[in-house]
């Protein structure tokens, strides 16, 4: 079974920090990873989706890497600001076939004026 | 509005009572998921469905839970006999299948379920 965790659980920060938020997975024969958003009481808002065959996808202040062979992804968020405060959360699919996705708990992260 | 849409947005009843929670996916989009989330936790998968067909169903699933995708568009799961551990957010997503490319999930805002 594919365990997705997230460290740390939660990260506090002064504005214009750069963020850094881990995810491992035990299973590399992913074949997506997807990287949300989720503010509290609110549904997933996608960020950024890498493909198994891709090492980094980037999208504005985001940039998200995956290195599958070690089982795990890194998103960086580049000059933080107080309305990036949320839950991020990381999700990997196994195949096309079977694309339910395995979540982490998150990191709650909150970016200080 | 394009995205997914989830009604009811809150739902508070009675243990004992039955619910049903609608979802309308993108609508060009061939699956749909739902997922359930308790506080602190990631979403856990329950259910899918390729067009109509419910592909799969996650031991979480209980007798009591059922969904359904008539003509493939829209979704119901609906609970039985709600029990207070059965109070979480849940979630509906949907995706294109497009073979060998990679298929982005979109979520909803989610159906907030409290039991009392």
């Amino acid at each position: 079974k594919q365990e997705v965790t997230q460290i740390p659980a939660a990260l506090s920060v002064p504005e214009g920090e750069n963020l850094v938020l881990n995810c491992s997975f035990t299973d590399s024969a992913i074949y997506n990873l997807q990287w949300f958003r989720q503010d509290p009481g609110k549904g997933l808002t996608s960020l950024l989706l890498i493909q198994s065959s891709q090492r980094e996808q980037t999208s504005g202040r985001l940039n998200a890497s995956l290195d599958k062979s070690s089982g795990r992804s890194t998103l960086y968020i580049a000059a933080s600001q107080p309305g990036d405060s949320a839950t991020y959360l990381c999700a990997v699919s196994r195949s096309s076939n079977d694309y339910k996705l395995s979540f982490g708990a998150g990191t709650t992260v909150t970016v200080r004026a | 509005d394009t995205g997914v849409s989830q009604d009811p947005r809150h739902k508070i009843t009675k243990r004992g009572q039955n619910v049903t929670f609608r979802c309308d996916p993108i609508s060009e989009h061939n699956r749909l998921y739902w997922y359930r989330q308790t506080l602190g936790q990631g979403p856990e998968f329950l259910t899918y469905f390729q067009n109509e067909a419910q592909l799969e169903k996650s031991r979480l699933l209980s007798d009591r839970f059922s969904a359904e995708r008539p003509k493939g568009s829209f979704s119901t799961l609906e609970i039985q006999r709600t029990e207070q551990g059965d109070s979480a957010m849940y979630l509906c997503a949907s995706s294109l299948e497009r073979g060998q490319w990679g298929t982005e999930a979109f979520f909803g805002q989610g159906t907030r379920l409290t039991v009392v």
